[in-house]
């Protein structure tokens, strides 16, 4: 069964901490995609990935980490500098040419 | 920077008439034109796309048309049903890198 998933689902944080958002995709694609959704809004990207080893900064990269150490995998790190983390976040794969496939998302929750 | 404009922000339409979603896009370079679909609390699903080699392209009720010259390009749904009450977000491709996407539009089809 082919896709891309998060996880968690729901994430609570107290504030100061860093807590990672996972990401995995079974597609084989390149390039992978955080971005960040508030209530009503559109979508902001936070980081991307073309290829391993590399990434680069989106529109509001400023409180977050990535790493890509490996093409399946593309985990997000929201560090205690992002100062208004409550949010839903989306990750999002694709092969050069094609349109972006999207996981189901995390739902962030600063207590 | 790249700019995606998505008109209506709502739109409500009764059950069984059409509805239409406008988005306009700034790089004349772009060529592939995707339009997604967002249920509440869920990830954002591809329901059509279009490329600039065509002007229209229809799945079912769903359908595309692309003006290149005046940059544009609308999502048409007929016969519509409460199943399609959802979020829908235009994109255009940013020089094969990632994505630009409209802020949104939200559907609401009244039974």
């Amino acid at each position: 069964d082919g896709g891309i998933t998060q996880s968690p689902k729901y994430l609570f944080r107290k504030e100061g901490q860093n807590v990672t958002l996972s990401c995995e995709q079974n597609l084989n694609h390149d390039a992978m995609y955080w971005y960040r959704q508030d209530p009503g809004q559109g979508l902001r990207l936070i980081y991307y990935s073309q290829i391993v080893n590399d990434f680069q900064k989106g529109d509001i990269a400023e409180g977050y980490s990535v790493s890509r150490e490996k093409k399946e995998s593309f985990p997000l790190t929201v560090t205690s500098a992002q100062k208004n983390p409550t949010a839903f976040y989306l990750c999002a794969s694709t092969s050069q040419g094609d349109t972006q496939y999207f996981g189901p998302g995390t739902r962030l929750t600063v207590l | 920077g790249e700019n995606v404009e998505q008109h209506p922000s709502t739109l409500s339409v009764q059950e069984g008439d059409s509805a239409v979603i406008k988005c306009t896009y700034s790089d004349s370079a772009s060529n592939y034109f995707p339009w997604y679909k967002q249920e509440l609390g869920k990830g954002p699903q591809l329901i059509i796309d279009i490329r600039s080699n065509v002007g229209e392209k229809k799945d079912q009720r769903i359908a595309v048309t692309l003006n290149k010259t005046a940059k544009h390009f609308s999502l048409h749904i007929t016969e519509t049903q409460p199943e399609d009450s959802a979020v829908y977000f235009c994109a255009e491709d940013n020089y094969g890198q990632n994505f630009v996407f409209g802020p949104g539009t939200r559907l609401s089809v009244l039974p």
